[in-house]
């Protein structure tokens, strides 16, 4: 089974400057999620789709930050402009769908932003 | 709000010898609990959860310990070894809705 796919592995950007993230979530998989995981931190939820929807993006800075899911499969999550606070690893995760408690994970997209 | 907390930063075990991961959590409506492993470079791997209900689990060498009216969850890895090595996140769960402590990286001495 093929797993969640992540590109690019590692960015680096400058402040200001925009930058966009994509995620291929495994087959059949309703449920997407996006993390931010800062240095030395727990991963951080920023949005949850289910299918094309958004279920919680509460911790999302919507004034920078966007995600989409158009058509319930592939997703991308936006940051315009970066600000140095923002480098981290984005994590993309998926699991099955509602009441599915195990989501699996890709392998971070590192963001560098000088 | 850290609703899922892991107080220990690093934790340093001999091989063969037990390591004993620990999670506090603050929310009793969390239904399912989590622990993920993460090598450098790589995104979390789940590695083994528990319901609610339930007050232990195991598989193989790892086993997941529940204390409800402690709000209080443990991760038991027996025997330890070198590949164990590795950042362990424990994570909570109501609903769909994820929450992950901020980690314990553990060191396994050959």
């Amino acid at each position: 089974e093929a797993g969640v796919a992540q590109s690019p592995r590692y960015k680096i950007i400058e402040k200001r400057q925009s930058v966009a993230f994509w995620c291929n979530p495994i087959s059949g998989h309703a449920t997407l999620y996006w993390y931010q995981q800062i240095l030395g931190q727990g991963p951080k939820l920023l949005i949850q789709f289910q299918n094309n929807g958004v279920v919680d993006d509460s911790q999302l800075p919507k004034d920078r930050f966007s995600a989409e899911r158009l058509k319930g499969v592939d997703s991308t999550l936006k940051i315009q402009p970066a600000k140095l606070e923002d480098s981290a690893v984005y994590l993309c995760a998926s699991s099955l769908g509602w009441g599915n408690t195990e989501a699996f994970f890709g392998q971070g997209t590192r963001l560098t932003v000088v | 709000d850290q609703q899922v907390k892991q107080n220990s930063p690093s934790l340093s075990v001999q091989e063969g010898r037990i390591s004993i991961l620990n999670c506090d959590y603050t929310n009793s409506m969390f239904d399912y609990f989590l622990w993920y492993k993460k090598y450098p470079a790589e995104g979390p791997t789940f590695l083994i959860s528990i319901s609610s209900i339930k007050d232990k689990n195991e598989d193989g060498r790892f086993t997941v310990f529940l204390n409800k009216s402690a709000k209080h969850l443990s991760l038991h890895i027996v025997p330890s070894q070198p590949g164990d090595s590795a950042v362990y996140f424990c994570a909570a769960t109501t609903g769909n809705q994820f929450y992950f402590g901020t980690g314990t990286s553990l060191t396994v001495i050959p």
